[in-house]
């Protein structure tokens, strides 16, 4: 069935390093993409989205890339913080579609 | 301005019961959708309601169900409770279908014993 994947289901980053989270997608009809940041005991946040005639996006501190070649997706965080400890989700929407499909989450440890 | 409230907070109920949870959007949000996660799991869709209208629905089976009120809070209904139905609900709530800039509530944990 369509999915949404994870290379990485955690990923150790020394503060002040970049972090790359990595998202594989199985469906070529998607046409946009979203990546939420989910902390412990919270509801899931929404921090960027990309559409699929779009291969980067930035924001502040935070870039999406997609390559649709491969179906793979990334979230890169500069100058990673404490506060950036959380599960992240990529989510994908098949075209004409409202639902939305996640994927399983990357959880990110910041070491001191 | 309050964001999303969800309740109640945690529910422990028994298997065959019934439960409804009880979602408040954001002031002025219209549309509502309900996620189910699992432990260790993505959030998977429910519901999206717009309007008071269902506006899509996940693979789940007709023992669930939503509503949404004229004040667009929302309920999402569960019967014949399974112990699979253990999860985190989450509600989001956005101005319109469509806006994945959604706000999501800080969940209901039903535990399901």
């Amino acid at each position: 069935g369509e999915s949404v994947g994870l290379h990485l289901p955690t990923l150790s980053v020394q503060e002040g390093d970049n972090s790359i989270i990595n998202c594989a997608y199985s469906n070529s009809a998607s046409d946009y993409f979203i990546w939420y940041k989910q902390e412990s005991g919270k509801g899931p946040q929404f921090i960027i989205d990309i559409r699929s005639n779009m291969d980067k996006r930035q924001g502040q501190r935070v870039t999406v890339l997609l390559n649709k070649t491969v179906k793979h997706l990334s979230l890169q965080i500069a100058a990673t913080q404490p506060g950036d400890s959380a599960v992240y989700f990529c989510a994908e929407r098949p075209q004409g579609n409202y639902q939305l499909i996640w994927g399983a989450g990357t959880k990110l440890i910041i070491k001191p | 301005d309050a964001g999303v409230t969800q309740s109640p907070t945690h529910l422990i109920k028994t298997r065959g019961q019934h439960v409804t949870l009880r979602c408040s959007p954001i002031s002025g949000h219209k549309s509502v959708s309900w996620y189910q996660q699992v432990l260790g799991q993505g959030p998977q869709f429910i519901f999206q309601y717009y309007e008071k209208e269902e506006r899509g629905r996940g693979n789940f089976p007709d023992r669930f169900s939503a509503r949404q009120f004229p004040n667009y809070s929302s309920e999402l209904n569960v019967n014949a409770l399974l112990l699979g139905d253990s999860a985190l609900y989450l509600c989001a709530s956005s101005l319109v279908p469509g806006n994945y800039e959604q706000y999501f509530g800080p969940g209901t944990r039903l535990t399901v014993t």
